[in-house]
């Protein structure tokens, strides 16, 4: 069974320009979500979605951060304009009903805002 | 916000020796899970203890729950090389349903050959 595919694995930008990070679930998981963490963290959740519905985005910065998941199953988090402080690692995870919870965790992409 | 606190936030043993990790938070939870990280990967689950539990055991490792103390800890026995990395608590909170899960800071584990 494949995992959780994130793309890109590693992001290098100007502050200022835009960034899309792309993440295709567990096939069959239907909850998804999009953490940030920075360096010597934990996760911290910006949103969640059930389905195709963001149900929890209260943590979303939506002044610049924007998020989509069209048909229930690929995901896209978009930041624009990025800012210095955006610099760190964006995690995709996915779960089902089915798993109590237990999330399955992509390899993550690093950004980079110069 | 991070609700669950792990302690200490860096521990390093030698191979063989037994590595205790606790976690404590602040809320009500449905269920406690520990997360492992390598450097520069995603997270694996380890092992999910709930409420109503109050121990549990896989392979190597052993995870408690006190809920009137609002702590768990992760025992990882016989440790090797390959167990270094980060160990995150996550936490459950009741308010969040089942689906919500709040992260600590995690321990950063060394373990020396």
């Amino acid at each position: 069974e494949a995992g959780v595919v994130q793309s890109p694995r590693y992001k290098i930008i100007e502050k200022k320009q835009p960034v899309a990070f792309w993440c295709n679930p567990i096939s069959g998981h239907n909850t998804l979500y999009w953490y940030l963490q920075n360096l010597g963290q934990g996760p911290e959740l910006l949103i969640r979605y059930e389905n195709e519905e963001a149900v929890d985005d209260s943590q979303l910065p939506k002044d610049r951060f924007s998020a989509e998941r069209l048909k229930g199953v690929d995901s896209t988090l978009k930041i624009q304009p990025a800012e210095l402080g955006d610099s760190a690692v964006y995690l995709c995870a996915s779960s089902s009903t089915d798993s109590y919870n237990e999330q399955f965790f992509g390899p993550g992409t690093r950004l980079t805002v110069l | 916000s991070q609700q669950g606190e792990e302690d200490p936030q860096a521990l390093s043993i030698q191979e063989g020796e037994n590595a205790t990790m606790n976690c404590s938070y602040k809320t009500s939870i449905n269920n406690l899970q520990w997360y492992r990280q390598n450097s520069g990967r995603g997270l694996v689950h380890l092992i999910l203890i709930r409420s109503n539990e109050r121990e549990k055991h896989s392979g190597r490792l052993r995870v408690t729950l006190d809920t009137s103390k609002k702590s768990s800890s992760l025992l990882i026995t016989a440790s090797r090389a390959a167990d270094t990395a980060s160990y995150f608590c996550a936490t459950a909170p009741v308010s969040g349903g089942y689906n919500k899960l709040i992260f600590g800071a995690g321990t950063r584990l060394a373990v020396h050959p």
